[in-house]
């Protein structure tokens, strides 16, 4: 079974500063995908980014991107120029590359609290 | 478009209950997902549901179940409530199943409270 890890409960950022959040993850699939959510209190989980196994580039969505490393099994979150808007619990999550696979395996989350 | 609408946002329940709690996804997605989100266990999924068939099913006892209908909404029941059945249950809904790039997206969740 896959498995995800997200070792910083909470992380916290001084506004317009750079964060990087920790993700790793086990599987024995070549074909997988990986993405990151943030939820904020309104509870809504809202896609950040999403990195396909088979890709060797980081993803980069305006100030997200991703540092991959699919040999180490890695998968962390950079936020650019942190805005007091990022606030919010962080979740790392796994997808089956399997076709039709629809299941998410989260992380634990990582609550992000930026200071102005 | 509307995003994924769920109903209630907030039910209260006494033990040894049932619910009922309902989701209805985007326009002409075909899959709905369910999970469970609490404080102690974190995200976890508990079936999906696609064609009005459940495909795939998370670990969790038969109490919880749930059907999909024709136009795509989907139901999920829980049945003899108890304490820890208290949580927020997120429903994802996605165009196309069958291909590689289907994205997830989520309503905002109903929050049950079993007392």
């Amino acid at each position: 079974a896959q498995t995800v890890t997200q070792s910083q409960p909470e992380m916290s950022v001084q506004e317009a500063e750079t964060v990087t959040l920790s993700c790793t993850y086990d599987t024995s699939e070549s074909d997988y995908y990986l993405f990151w959510y943030k939820q904020p209190p309104s509870r809504q989980m809202i896609l950040v980014i999403r990195q396909e196994a088979y890709k060797q580039q980081n993803a980069t969505e305006n100030r997200f991107s991703v540092n991959f490393q699919k040999a180490a099994k890695s998968f962390s979150l950079k936020i650019s120029d942190s805005q007091l808007g990022d606030a919010a619990m962080y979740f790392c999550a796994y997808r089956s590359g399997i076709q039709g696979a629809q299941k998410l395996v989260f992380g634990q989350g990582t609550r992000l609290t930026i200071n102005p | 478009k509307a995003g994924v609408t769920q109903t209630p946002r907030y039910l209260i329940k006494t033990r040894g209950q049932q619910v009922t709690l309902s989701c209805s996804p985007i326009s002409g997605h075909r899959s709905v997902s369910w999970y469970q989100q609490t404080p102690g266990q974190g995200l976890q999924f508990l079936f999906e549901y696609f064609s009005e068939t459940q495909r795939n099913k998370g670990n969790f006892p038969g109490r919880f179940s749930g059907r999909q209908f024709s136009n795509s909404r989907s139901e999920m029941n829980v049945s003899t409530l108890e304490l820890g059945d208290s949580a927020l249950y997120l429903c994802a809904s996605s165009l196309d199943p069958t291909g590689m790039n289907t994205e997830a997206f989520f309503g905002q969740g109903t929050r049950l409270t079993v007392v």
